[in-house]
């Protein structure tokens, strides 16, 4: 169980497109998800959380007009990266948190960026 | 302020030998503590937390308090423990704060 998806796995964009990365929770229901961004041989990031039915709430330092966060349901929420530059390919990887509650997040395989 | 410390950024062990990754934290509040794990090309998955004092895979790790640390320890290492490590702190209701982790390698 607490299995979360992530699609794509890997994306391809030109410089100034936009780019939409899914987050699903399969098993279960996600209030609350959580947006990272993994740097190369670095730590997890946190960007945002994405909370069901209300907006985003975006860590300092994170553009979110750049960075657009959706969490329509239960168990999806969308990352769209708008008008991206090179300098935004990285890896980004998505949690979820069981509506039960506490801390334990159940994490996404993550998706690879790249913009040319 | 909130942050986690894992001052090992590479740690190298052979088969059978004790192994002990270090965890420090800062934080106000009351502290919750885990450690995740990413083996390669796997996703990052909880490994212990430590609200549930268990043993996972022969990993142990003890919150202390007197010394803000929570490093995980195992006695045996075995080169299936190869896999990159990250202490996190649990603040506010739901955040997590991960560390820089620290990249355990095994070797035969």
């Amino acid at each position: 169980g607490a299995v979360v998806s992530q699609h794509p796995s890997r994306v391809i964009c030109k410089s100034g497109t936009s780019v939409k990365i899914e987050c699903r929770s399969l098993d279960f229901q996600a209030t609350t998800m959580f947006w990272y961004r993994q740097f190369p041989k670095k730590s997890l990031m946190l960007m945002a959380t994405s909370n069901e039915g209300s907006k985003a709430t975006y860590e300092q330092g994170v553009e979110k007009d750049k960075f657009l966060i959706n969490h329509a349901s239960l168990t999806l929420s969308t990352l769209t990266v708008t008008s991206a530059h090179p300098e935004d390919s990285s890896f980004y990887i998505c949690s979820a948190r069981d509506t039960e509650g506490g801390h334990e997040q159940y994490f996404g395989p993550g998706t690879r960026l790249t913009v040319t | 302020a909130q942050r986690v410390t894992q001052p090992e950024k590479l740690l190298s062990v052979f088969k059978g030998a004790p192994v002990e990754l270090k965890c420090n934290y800062s934080y106000s509040g009351s502290p919750e503590l885990f450690w995740y794990v990413q083996y390669s090309r796997q996703r990052l998955q909880l490994l212990l937390r430590h609200i549930s004092r268990e043993s996972i895979k022969g990993f142990t790790a003890d919150l202390n308090k007197g010394e803000t640390s929570f490093h995980l320890k195992k006695p045996f290492a075995q080169e299936e423990d190869s896999a990159m490590y990250y202490c996190a702190l649990g603040v506010d209701t739901d955040k997590l704060i991960f560390g820089t982790g620290t990249r355990l390698q095994v070797f035969p």
